[in-house]
């Protein structure tokens, strides 16, 4: 069965650069069939995508983000990565990674976690 | 940017109701690749249909989608008491990949 998890710091302090990891476990990163995104929700608002990543390292990035985005892939690991940099309280938010088939939308989640910018 | 707009922004109806909610795209979406997903308070969002009228695996027969072009419906024919949460459209047919600000279907 396939599984997503995010991990990474719950506070943020504002300037600084948020981090998450997503770990896939009952499936292999490295499918060709498959690419790998981050959406993000702040609290008690919509979904916003960020993101996605292809396992070979091809990324897709939302133009409203693209200027402080990094998102990364680690095929030894089965992780895929986030990298937020220059972070303010409006980069709060429920972070989620999850999966796609090619032409389809996300069809997987993990289960999310809160990040939360503040001094 | 494809805009997508949800209505209503509530739905207030009884168990054993017909719902239908509406998602309008600022522009077409290309080869209908408009998802619906339901959310529950705490739960990632659950992707229920894809390519505007395709069940995605597990979801009940009383969930279908309809539209093309940009205007999409999804239809619960009749709701059970699990069916109560905030449905949002998705766009992936173009990049940035968009959603609709969400439509809350609540217990009346």
């Amino acid at each position: 069965q396939l599984q997503l998890q995010e991990s990474g710091p719950g506070l943020v302090k504002p300037s600084e650069t948020l981090s998450l990891t997503c770990t896939v476990s009952g499936a292999s990163i490295s499918s060709t069939s498959h690419y790998w995104g981050w959406i993000r929700q702040p609290p008690g608002k919509g979904l916003e995508w960020i993101g996605s990543i292809y396992y070979s390292g091809s990324t897709y990035y939302n133009p409203s983000l693209k200027s402080r985005l990094t998102i990364s892939v680690d095929t030894s690991k089965n992780q895929f990565s986030l990298k937020l940099s220059s972070v303010t309280a409006a980069d709060t938010a429920v972070y989620y990674c999850a999966r796609r088939t090619s032409l389809r939308p996300f069809d997987y989640w993990g289960q999310g976690t809160l990040v939360t910018v503040s001094s | 940017e494809i805009v997508l707009t949800q209505s209503p922004g509530t739905l207030s109806l009884s168990p054993g109701d017909r719902a239908t909610l509406s998602c309008r795209a600022s522009q077409s979406v290309s080869s209908s690749n408009l998802a619906w997903y339901q959310q529950k308070p705490g739960q990632a969002p659950r992707l229920l249909i894809y390519g505007a009228s395709s069940r995605a695996t597990g979801i009940p027969d009383r969930f279908s989608g309809s539209g093309s072009g940009t205007d999409f419906t999804l239809t619960i024919s009749r709701l059970e008491p699990e069916d109560f949460a905030v449905y949002y459209c998705q766009q992936y047919g173009s990049s940035p990949r968009t959603f609709g600000q969400g439509t809350k279907v609540e217990i009346k």
